[in-house]
């Protein structure tokens, strides 16, 4: 089993829906968590972090679940420019070293 | 200011040679992380330096890799014996320390083909 597991997708949606995506860890020792954007073949930049209250930057919301071990993000009103893949990122101890990635969910927004 | 720098962007190579990937940090990050990605996965870990040491080399796949960060700037990842199994983008990404919420910052990566 993956350490950091998601659902590979494609997500394909019109534009302006609400989309959601899930993402598991295995390690309940995990300190931090975090969602990055992918665009094809570019490298992953960060999209936000994830709070233990749940977080909300614009049209994007996280939200941890640390009993169930699962991260979540949901995008509201979604843009054509939002079609990426979207890591899931766990640093599992305290130090910085341990950051492990899910291996993404494709999402694709059409007109 | 500049980012995270990697060259060659692209390498091409023949199975058993040797190669070294270069990555330039964000001025100033004391971490520096190199992972490889395959097509369709996400980033795999495979080597942190805090400064100029090496503090987990945990995800080296095996005794043909190895890297290097003399003066715990500019770092070399190095690839003995390349194998077709070796190709993927390899990426180096600096964060400002080894905080467990300093974020990554990624450079473009070095494509690398082993024929």
């Amino acid at each position: 089993r993956k350490e950091v597991e998601q659902d590979p997708g494609p997500f394909n949606v019109p534009e302006g829906a609400t989309v959601a995506f899930n993402c598991t860890y295995s390690n309940s020792a995990s300190q931090s968590f975090f969602w990055y954007r992918q665009d094809c073949r570019k490298e992953p930049k960060l999209l936000m972090s994830v709070y233990s209250s749940g977080n909300e930057d614009g049209r994007f919301t996280a939200q941890l679940n640390r009993a169930s071990q699962y991260i979540s993000l949901l995008i509201r009103d979604s843009k054509l420019s939002d079609s990426a893949t979207y890591l899931c990122v766990v640093n599992r101890d305290s130090s910085a070293s341990k950051i492990i990635f899910g291996s993404g969910t494709r999402l694709s927004i059409r007109p | 200011g500049a980012g995270v720098s990697q060259t060659p962007s692209n390498k091409v190579t023949e199975k058993g040679k040797y190669v070294e990937l270069r990555c330039d940090p964000i001025s100033g990050h004391t971490a520096l992380y190199w992972y490889r990605q395959s097509l369709g996965q996400g980033p795999e870990f495979l080597i942190y330096f805090q400064g100029t040491g090496a503090a987990d080399d945990s995800g080296l796949p095996n005794d043909r890799f190895f890297a290097v960060r003399p003066e715990g700037s500019v770092s070399t990842l190095k690839i003995q014996r390349t194998e077709r199994g070796d190709s993927a983008v390899y990426l180096c990404a600096s964060s400002l320390d080894s905080s467990s919420n300093s974020p990554l910052h990624f450079g473009n990566g070095t494509r690398l083909t082993v024929t």
